[in-house]
């Protein structure tokens, strides 16, 4: 299978634990985005990389939040202090933008991290 | 603010009949408007994605428009299948920020 991949793709913890999600994108995908889905909502942006530089952050990715992409591959989402509140699906998607600064290919997601705070 | 508004928010439909999701939004500046399926417990799957310039495009028995000046889509399902049945999720780019819709829930019945 050569989509995206996330791991796990379901995390119960108790409040207050840390939790890390891995997302491996498409391999020559150059960019790579992480959001978060709550049920019956879509998908709400957090984050996105350009290779291994974090672009955007959305006010969503409170200081508990943190993500990073190494080597421009595979990428972490780490919540620390984790609430009830972040009890969410955690999509992460990849793209292959040619130009810098445009936004016209498809995102393709994986299938997600369901995280279910105790 | 930024909105992007789908109805309606659930549909219900016979196998093999047709149906039109709507979406208005609010998003500005506009880069592109995309149209993703989203099975239930999966990751949403591309479908559409139009610029400015296009009014309409079709991907097999999926075909949506794009109206830019009253800032309206839809996407039309023809022949539906039972396999249609999914969560239809609008989204829209400016400047590489993606606003998501909270998508139309469409069930298909035989």
């Amino acid at each position: 299978d050569t989509g995206v991949s996330q791991d796990p793709r379901h995390k119960i913890t108790k409040r207050g634990q840390n939790v890390t999600f891995r997302c491996d994108p498409i391999s020559e995908h150059n960019r790579l985005y992480w959001y978060r889905q709550t049920l019956g909502q879509g998908p709400e942006f957090l984050t996105y990389f350009q290779n291994e530089a974090q672009l955007e952050k959305s006010r969503l990715l409170s200081d508990r939040f943190s993500a990073e992409r190494p080597k421009g591959s595979f990428s972490t989402l780490e919540i620390q202090r984790t609430e009830q509140g972040d009890s969410a699906m955690y999509l992460c998607a990849s793209s292959l933008e040619i130009t810098f600064g445009t936004d016209n290919q498809p995102q393709h997601f994986g299938d997600g991290t369901r995280l279910s705070i105790l | 603010k930024n909105q992007v508004e789908q109805s309606p928010q659930s549909l219900i439909i016979l196998e093999g009949k047709n149906c039109t999701l709507q979406c208005n939004y609010t998003v500005s500046p506009f880069s592109n408007l995309r149209w993703y399926k989203q099975d239930t417990g999966r990751g949403p799957v591309s479908l559409t994605i139009m610029t400015f310039s296009e009014n309409t495009k079709s991907n097999g028995r999926y075909t949506a428009t794009l109206d830019a000046d009253t800032k309206q889509s839809s996407l039309h399902i023809t022949a539906s299948q039972l396999s249609d049945s999914a969560s239809y999720i609008c989204v829209v780019s400016a400047r590489g920020k993606l606003t998501f819709g909270q998508g139309t829930i469409l069930t298909v019945h035989p």
